[in-house]
């Protein structure tokens, strides 16, 4: 069936380096892609999001690249800082207003000082 | 703005009690409402989506008589976990989504933690 998964379950690096989170997503479908941050012993909480008539889009310090023909979403973290350190989650929807969000397996951040 | 409030944060009963979770739009309307259920180290899986003034809409293999939702206004649901069992026991989500808005985020609670003994 459709799947929206990560490439990596952990992820370590070093205070003020950048970040790189991929995902790939298999719905081709999907028009609607969110980034959520989880905390231990939180909900997740918002990032960034993109549709898909854009490959690009930049928040304060975060940037998300969508590239469509391969299906890969990235979430890119800048100047990595210790509260950076969570599991992130890709999630996509499809098209349609009762369409659902599916969410990938989630990878562990940690930033090390 | 969008501040989605659950309550309470942390449960603990015996074996065969009803537990009854909140979840509250407070700064926003939301005539969709979603019920996840999160074991240690995984993803989210959906259970159901709660719809203000209808049924909610249970996903594959959840109970519906076992996962009582109720929602009532556009700024509350609950979510009732009947005669609840060791096995019940996981950290329960809710999310909202904003009224009338399409692809929009979801804004989630910060999580119930279920523990039964």
């Amino acid at each position: 069936g459709e799947s929206v998964g990560l490439h990596l379950p952990t992820l370590s690096v070093q205070e003020g380096d950048n970040s790189i989170i991929n995902c790939a997503y298999s719905n081709s479908a999907s028009d609607y892609f969110i980034w959520y941050k989880q905390e231990s012993g939180k909900g997740p909480q918002f990032i960034i999001d993109i549709r898909s008539n854009m490959d690009k889009r930049q928040g304060q310090r975060v940037t998300v690249l969508l590239n469509k023909t391969v299906k890969h979403l990235s979430l890119q973290i800048a100047a990595t800082q210790p509260g950076d350190s969570a599991v992130y989650f890709c999630a996509e929807k499809g098209t349609g207003a009762n369409s659902k969000l599916t969410f990938g397996k989630g990878i562990t951040l940690s930033v090390r000082p | 703005g969008a501040v989605v409030s659950q309550h309470p944060s942390w449960v603990i009963c015996k074996s065969g009690t009803s537990v009854k979770i909140e979840c509250r739009s407070l700064d926003f309307q939301a005539t969709t409402m979603f019920w996840y259920r999160q074991f240690p180290k995984q993803s989210l899986m959906l259970m159901a989506t709660s719809n203000e003034g209808s049924k909610a809409t249970y996903e594959q293999g959840v109970e519906k008589d076992k996962f009582l939702i109720n929602h009532a206004s556009l700024t509350l649901s609950t979510l009732t976990v009947t005669s609840a069992h060791p096995e019940d026991s996981s950290f329960y989500i809710c999310s909202a989504r904003l009224a009338g808005v399409s692809n929009q985020p979801q804004h989630f609670g910060d999580g119930t933690r279920l523990s039964i003994l």
